[in-house]
């Protein structure tokens, strides 16, 4: 069956540091992977997708993320994190259906806290 | 220009009352989608429309009635509901296309419901 674990629940990094945020997935065929981010209250913002090709894509806000097929990872990295990141973050494996939707499993998400 | 609107942004509704949910999209997207959020949790699908017709109902109970009367609008109506019905309820869609393209979805901010 499909899944995605994010095994870290809550980070806390100070602003200026670098980050890096786990994704692993179980899916049996090429993924479809994504990452999105919510601030409270709000809806979820695609930060970044991967689909085929270069492993490395690159996303808003400065985000990156880099495919590994053989560990099943899709691990989002920022460089140097401003206090506006601090978010929940989840990432998500698509799943097509067939017709014209698609389907999402997401992971249970890690939430980031920022220390000024 | 990537915008799911939602309205309204808040509703607190009593048990016996009859309220509907709004979302919009002007992308072209033929699939659309509701979820459902609890704190702290990821999104939980409910429904989806694919080209306006009800393709997936992920055993939601009767008291949420979705409907899509056109392809960019779609709604959820509410009835009867109970106070573990408060949550934050999100729509998505995407469109119809290449491959991941399908399994992209665009969210929108949600509408916060309190059942008293």
């Amino acid at each position: 069956a499909q899944s995605v674990t994010q095994p870290d629940i809550h980070i806390t990094v100070s602003e200026g540091a670098s980050l890096e945020l786990r994704c692993n997935y179980s899916y049996g065929a090429t993924p479809y992977l994504f990452w999105y981010v919510q601030s409270p209250g709000q809806g979820l913002q695609l930060l970044l997708k991967y689909f085929s090709g270069d492993t490395l894509v690159q996303g808003i806000k400065g985000f990156e993320a880099e495919f590994k097929r053989s560990q099943s990872s899709f691990n989002l990295r920022k460089p140097s994190v401003h206090w506006s990141d601090a978010a929940e973050y989840f990432c998500a494996v698509g799943i097509h259906y067939g017709g014209s939707q698609g389907n999402l499993i997401f992971g249970k998400g890690t939430k980031l806290s920022v220390k000024p | 220009d990537t915008e799911v609107t939602q309205t309204p942004k808040h509703l607190v509704m009593g048990m016996t009352n009859k309220k509907s949910l709004k979302c919009e999209q002007h992308m072209g997207h033929r699939a659309m989608y509701w979820y459902k959020q609890k704190a702290k949790k990821p999104p939980e699908l409910m429904f989806v429309y694919s080209y306006e017709k009800l393709s997936i109902n992920e055993s939601v109970p009767s008291r949420f009635s979705p409907e899509c009367p056109n392809s960019s609008l779609l709604n959820l109506h509410l009835h009867a509901l109970q106070p573990e019905d408060s949550a934050l309820y999100l729509c998505a869609s995407s469109q119809f296309g290449l491959a991941g393209e399908q399994e992209t979805q665009y969210f929108g901010p949600g509408t916060r419901l309190l059942v008293l």
